[in-house]
């Protein structure tokens, strides 16, 4: 089955770190760029961060750059995403992401997870 | 940064009705490289159209997006229990990032 799961969310206190993991099955891993998108209580989605598929092309939101750091291990079919210095407004479910291809006309995400929730919170 | 404006925030519409939503960008969408997704509660997104126009694998006929520059469109043209839900649109078409609109409710009137 083609799936994505993602895992290591959790409570943590302000200024603390935390390591997300997604694993993926069913498919090439090694062949896809991968997101982070995340989604505050309530609220809507935020793209978080971008990974292509050899590592080569990494984004981020403003909103995390410096603080969030995305990665992946195709060997093991895994994306990650350490987060560091976590504030109050970091708290959401966080959601890994497939786009569709390589092309331009397939950068829109296809696969999700179901997402892990990470809170913030002293 | 493209930035994306949908409207209506909530649309209060019966089973059976026509659901129309837009998504407007703050400059032309290359391409049209703009998709919809789908959110029902506790659920993850779920892709319903990309390319502006082109329906996902497995999504009904009842769905269909247009449009094209600054202007996007998803039409639902018969309301089923099932679609209740928050729709997204989300541009793809330049280098991250990849933004999203803040989201149209469609709730049972």
């Amino acid at each position: 089955e083609v799936q994505l799961v993602e895992s290591g969310g959790g409570l943590v206190k302000p200024g603390g770190s935390l390591r997300l993991s997604c694993a993926a099955s069913g498919f090439t891993f090694s062949s896809y760029s991968m997101n982070w998108v995340r989604q505050a209580p309530g609220k809507g989605l935020e793209w978080v961060s971008s990974i292509s598929s050899s590592s080569s092309y990494i984004y981020y939101a403003d909103s995390v750059k410096g603080r969030f750091t995305i990665s992946r291990d195709n060997a093991k079919n895994s994306l990650y995403l350490q987060m560091n210095s976590l504030r109050a407004e970091d708290t959401a479910v966080y959601y890994c992401a497939r786009e569709a291809g390589v092309v331009a006309a397939d950068w829109y995400f296809d696969l999700w997870g179901r997402g892990t929730l990470v809170t913030v919170s002293s | 940064e493209i930035v994306l404006t949908q409207s209506p925030g909530t649309l209060s519409l019966s089973p059976g009705e026509r659901a129309t939503l837009s998504c407007r960008a703050s400059q032309s969408v290359s391409s049209s490289y703009l998709a919809w997704y789908q959110q029902k509660p506790g659920q993850a997104p779920r892709l319903l159209i990309y390319g502006a126009s082109s329906r996902a694998t497995g999504i009904p006929d009842r769905f269909s997006g247009s449009g094209s520059g600054t202007d996007f469109t998803l039409t639902i043209s018969r309301l089923e229990p099932e679609d209740f839900a928050v729709y997204y649109c989300q541009q793809y078409g330049s280098s991250p990032p990849r933004t999203f609109g803040q989201g149209t409710k469609v709730e049972i009137k």
